[in-house]
């Protein structure tokens, strides 16, 4: 019954690699969001979308491709993997549309370690 | 633009010890703000919200007002426990399908 899905959890490749994470959400949700996580925690958005429209691209590299198929999933593709790429990568959803507000439901993350 | 200060961790404390974790936050606007908690090795978790100046959020014993006046969202706990030991973040939204997090707050309950 897991609400938001990522998967893999761990993902240890070496630089130059691409490499893909899948994430899922059962909530109905409108709205997608990738998040990274550094090794202090600290939580920054790279990409929203809604109804599998990009809303947010937040200066992410262009190595960094997002992909929405459907609602329901929100896919990240990562080419020519780099040392700096390593983090915790979280998949989130929302019941978001302008100025409700609402609170993020989060996956567990993705452990992507370069070497 | 918008931002959200935390204080800084580790936060020590013992069981049944009062908890507060100090926020502050930048909006041009009129933001919700939450707090979130991440266990090891999960996502984050929804702990409380609250939506206008004055509101209260409380959930599992936890508790924040929303103090437009001082920008503030501080979260209290009156008496931690062991299992309450993670991390937690403050965070806001202005709509615009965006949140924005503070740098998280470590907390370690002994028992």
């Amino acid at each position: 019954d897991t609400a938001v899905s990522q998967t893999p959890k761990y993902l240890v490749t070496q630089m130059g690699n691409d490499k893909s994470i899948k994430c899922e959400q059962n909530l109905g949700h409108d709205t997608m969001y990738w998040y990274k996580q550094d090794s202090k925690k600290f939580l920054k958005i790279m990409f929203s979308y809604n109804n599998k429209e990009l809303i947010i691209n937040e200066t992410v590299p262009n190595r960094f491709s997002p992909k929405s198929p459907d609602k329901a999933h929100l896919n990240l593709h990562i080419n020519s993997l780099e040392l700096g790429d390593s983090a915790v990568y979280f998949c989130a959803s929302s019941q978001e549309w302008t100025g409700n507000n609402s609170p993020l439901h989060f996956g567990n993350g993705t452990r992507l370690t370069v070497t | 633009g918008n931002s959200v200060t935390q204080m800084e961790g580790p936060v020590t404390l013992s069981e049944e010890a009062f908890l507060t974790i100090n926020c502050t936050y930048t909006a041009t606007g009129y933001p919700s703000l939450f707090w979130y908690v991440q266990y090891p090795g999960e996502g984050l978790q929804l702990l409380l919200k609250a939506t206008k100046a004055d509101d209260k959020g409380s959930n599992k014993g936890f508790e924040a007002t929303y103090r437009k006046e001082t920008t503030s969202f501080h979260l209290e706990k009156g008496s931690v426990q062991v299992s309450d030991s993670a991390v937690y973040f403050c965070a806001l939204s202005e709509g615009g399908f965006k949140t924005i997090f503070g740098a998280g707050t470590r907390l370690f309950v002994k028992a």
